[in-house]
This record gives C-alpha cells, structure tokens and sequence, in this order.
C-alpha cells in the first residue's frame, strides 16, 4: 500500500519568512495530493491540492510543487503570519484495489514566531 | 447540513465497555473514511467505505472495532470492550466521490478510556 512521509516534524519560523514542508510517496499510482491544515481542537481542513498531471499549483501565499519522477511533492508558506500557525498534513490518494484510499503523512507543527 | 457531523464531541468511558460513535457525512457524499488521531499524533487510516461496494477495513487494529454505513449514508464506528490504548480523537470524513476530491473532515469525538 501507499506510504507517506513527512518532513521536518516541527518547524519554527519568524514571521514574513517562508516555510516549507516537504513529503515523499511510494505508490506511482497516487495522483492526487492534498495538503491539511488542522487547529487546535478542530479537524483537518483542506488548504491546496495538486493533481498528478501538473508540477505547481498557487494560491495567493501557499503553493505546491509536485516531482512524479522522485515522487516528491512540497507545501511553501510565503510571508507567514502568527494565524499560519498549525499542523500540516500531506496526503496521497490513488486507486489501490478496490478503492481510493487518503493516505496522510505524519504532521508538522509550524509556529510562526512574532 | 453543511458540513460532517460527528457525535458525542466527547466520549469518557471505563475499560471494557462498549462504545459506538457516529458519523452524519454531507448529503450526497459517497465516501466515507474513519481516522484515529492519537495525542500530538497524526491520522491513522481505520476504514473506508464508497458507495455500495465491500468497505476497505484494513485499517482497523483489531477485532473489537468495527463500523457499519447504513443506507450509504450515517456511519457507526463500534469499539467493543475499550482498552486504555484506544484513547484518542475519532475523526470521520466524506469526499462527493472517491476519485481525486476534496475530503471534508468533521470535529472529531475525543474519546478517553478510564
């Protein structure tokens, strides 16, 4: 089955700097990638996704890129606010058997520092 | 509604006993997944089911849980004879179709084991 891995686990930036979150896949069956942002008592919201048939997506301050070939794909935060701060969750989705199953990486807790 | 409904938001239980805890997804959504989310952990993949087809139970960690879609659409995620370990926060969520869109998470239920 599909496996996800996320980096870095914890990741702490001043405010206006840039975060990036990066995250690996296993299955080259997988084509499409979501990322999560979950708060603090809340479940996961969908913040931008991508599809395997493009390499970037933006969305005023977040973007993604996607790289099929190493089956890399990364979340970049430009000029981060104090209200960016959350956990980040990539995820993979793609037919496998009989289904399409979210596969999601481990998290990562982004504080943005004042 | 407008969005997935998940009740009880809080479930304290003691050791042993049984629970079941549900999930209303949004109209017209033929996906519906079960996570658990442990404390600082991420989203563990219990369940799946789309549409009318057999459920993906791989998941699931034992025999004592199991959930039911009735009627495609309320689910139940049962937890029998509760273990400290099963402690954490039950997330469910439903996509429109299982195939490259968006998933819609509810609140979760918190559910500590005593």
């Amino acid at each position: 089955g599909e496996n996800v891995e996320q980096h870095p686990s914890t990741l702490s930036v001043q405010e206006g700097d840039s975060a990036v979150i990066k995250c690996t896949y296993s299955d080259s069956a997988s084509n499409y990638f979501p990322w999560y942002k979950q708060e603090l008592g809340k479940g996961p919201q969908l913040i931008i996704d991508i599809r395997s048939n493009v390499g970037e997506k933006k969305d005023q301050r977040i973007a993604v890129t996607l790289n099929k070939t190493a089956k890399h794909f990364s979340l970049h935060i430009t000029e981060t606010q104090p209200e960016d701060s959350a956990v980040y969750f990539c995820a993979a989705s793609g037919v496998t058997g009989g289904g399409n199953k979210l596969t999601f990486g481990t998290g990562t807790q982004l504080k943005v520092e004042l | 509604g407008a969005g997935v409904s998940q009740s009880p938001s809080n479930k304290v239980t003691e050791k042993g006993k049984d629970v079941e805890l549900r999930c209303d997804p949004i109209s017209g959504h033929t996906a519906l997944y079960w996570y658990r989310q442990s404390l600082g952990q991420g989203l563990e993949f219990l369940i799946y089911f789309q549409g009318n087809s057999a459920p993906d139970k791989s998941g699931l960690p034992s025999d004592r849980f199991s959930a039911e879609r009735t009627g495609g659409s309320v689910s139940t995620l049962t937890i029998q004879r509760t273990q400290q370990e099963d402690s954490a926060v039950y997330l469910c969520a439903s996509r429109i179709r299982d195939v490259n869109t968006e998933a819609f998470f509810g609140q979760g239920t918190r559910l500590t084991v005593v």
